[in-house]
């Protein structure tokens, strides 16, 4: 079956411009997940989440970070006024059960 | 807040040798446990898991974990690996709210 996927693969940017990020879950996963994977800072829990409830953003690094999640299905990260200390992989994972499944990623780079 | 840590920033080892890689976690509640594998240019997969149960966990490719409540460990290990475990593995906790904190990682290469 049709694994986590994540687009695009790779995006450069130039700081201060805005990017968004897409996540389109595994079928049926009611939890989303994004992570964030960098050299200085390993991998970090960004937001969460779950159904219909609110979503945990206590990762989130500061405030140009948000993200939506419409229709239960697909998520959106949005960088906003992008940073070079931004760039890394930010990956999207999702569950059913506890189990997280995690997409191939989005590498940002910040020029 | 909970943390993991990964004894090995770097394993160097030769096909057929055994592997025992070391994690450790701050947490003292009910956890969940996991390690991931990150092959070369490929996205994070789950090697195996610990809910509950036996603590001696087996999981794809060979891996087993044995998670030790006393030590707060959860320690990856393989009696034989072969050139294609040469990978990053992550080792990740989560005390069932859901958010992963994982490990700083552990590169392995399998000299052939």
């Amino acid at each position: 079956g049709a694994g986590v996927s994540q687009s695009p693969s790779n995006k450069v940017t130039e700081k201060g411009k805005d990017v968004e990020l897409r996540c389109d879950p595994i079928s049926g996963h009611t939890a989303l997940y994004w992570y964030r994977q960098s050299l200085g800072q390993g991998l970090e829990f960004l937001i969460y989440f779950q159904g219909n409830s609110a979503p945990d953003k206590s990762g989130l690094p500061s405030d140009r970070f948000s993200a939506e999640r419409t229709g239960g299905s697909v998520s959106t990260l949005t960088i906003q006024r992008t940073q070079q200390e931004d760039s890394a992989v930010y990956l999207c994972a999702s569950s059913l059960a506890g189990e997280q499944y995690f997409g191939p990623g989005t590498r940002l780079t910040v020029t | 807040a909970q943390s993991v840590s990964q004894h090995n920033h770097h394993v160097i080892l030769s096909e057929a040798a055994s592997l025992e890689l070391g994690c450790n976690y701050s947490y003292g509640g009910t956890v969940n446990l996991f390690w991931y594998v990150q092959y070369p240019g490929q996205h994070l997969q789950l090697l195996l898991k610990y809910f509950s149960g036996d603590p001696l966990v087996k999981g794809i490719k060979g891996f087993e974990a044995e998670f030790i409540k006393s030590k707060f460990s959860f320690n990856l290990r393989k009696p034989s690996v072969q050139w294609s475990d040469t990978a990053e593995y992550f080792c990740a906790v989560t005390n069932n709210d859901y958010k992963l904190s994982f490990g700083a990682g552990t590169t392995v290469t399998v000299r052939a």
